[in-house]
């Protein structure tokens, strides 16, 4: 069975205190790997697709990196407006291949 | 305008009833989707289509059923709604298996 596991359940960093968030996932093959941000009460937001392992996409103070077993969406001089909760999804081949996994995300809060 | 657009966007409603959610895009995609997240569990799918005449379920399709009315629409339906329903839907579409999925803003449903 596909699996999504995102760590920490959440975090809490001043403005300006780079850190990483992680995320693991048990595939029978991997089609794709996403990374969402969502806000309170909103619909999740897409912000990356990683392929293949080594790959890495960068988004203002974001970057995504994927291995063969898990993903890190590093956050650089994160600020306030970067709190949000950020979501991992698989996209398997096969059986799988029809829907995304989603992790349970992970709650990042910025203070100033 | 928003993509993916949902009604209503909160509804409380009482045990037993019959409740409609629905879904609209503009962007013109096959693939369209009905997920369910609760605090703390991440998205699950509840069913998924990919044309007009194809409907399949997801993870936790007991207790509701869908209607593909058109490319553009996807609705949801709780036939008889239970208190352990409540939660946040998002509906969602995709241009391909390889691709990201845009998702609406969400409907807080409330089953008292």
């Amino acid at each position: 069975e596909d699996q999504v596991t995102q760590s920490p359940e959440a975090l809490r960093l001043q403005e300006g205190e780079s850190s990483s968030l992680n995320c693991s996932y048990t595939v029978s093959g991997l089609r794709g790997l996403f990374w969402y941000r969502q806000d309170p009460g909103k619909g999740p937001e897409f912000l990356f697709t990683l392929y293949s392992a080594g790959e890495e996409k960068e988004k203002e103070r974001l970057k995504a990196t994927l291995t063969k077993k898990e993903s890190f969406l590093h956050i650089t001089a994160p600020k306030p407006e970067d709190s949000a909760t950020y979501l991992c999804a698989v996209q398997a081949i096969g059986q799988g291949a029809q829907k995304l996994v989603f992790g349970q995300g992970t709650r990042l809060t910025i203070n100033p | 305008d928003a993509d993916v657009t949902q009604t209503p966007r909160n509804r409380i409603t009482k045990t037993g009833k019959r409740i409609m959610l629905e879904c609209s895009q503009t962007k013109g995609h096959d693939r369209m989707y009905w997920y369910r997240q609760d605090p703390g569990l991440g998205l699950q799918l509840i069913y998924y289509s990919f044309d007009v005449k194809d409907i399949n379920k997801g993870e936790i399709s007991d207790g509701y059923s869908v209607s593909r009315q058109a490319q553009a629409k996807f609705s949801l339906s709780l036939e008889s709604a239970i208190p352990n329903q409540t939660a946040l839907y998002f509906c969602a579409n995709r241009a391909g298996l390889n691709t990201e999925a845009f998702f609406g803003q969400g409907t807080r449903l409330t089953v008292v």
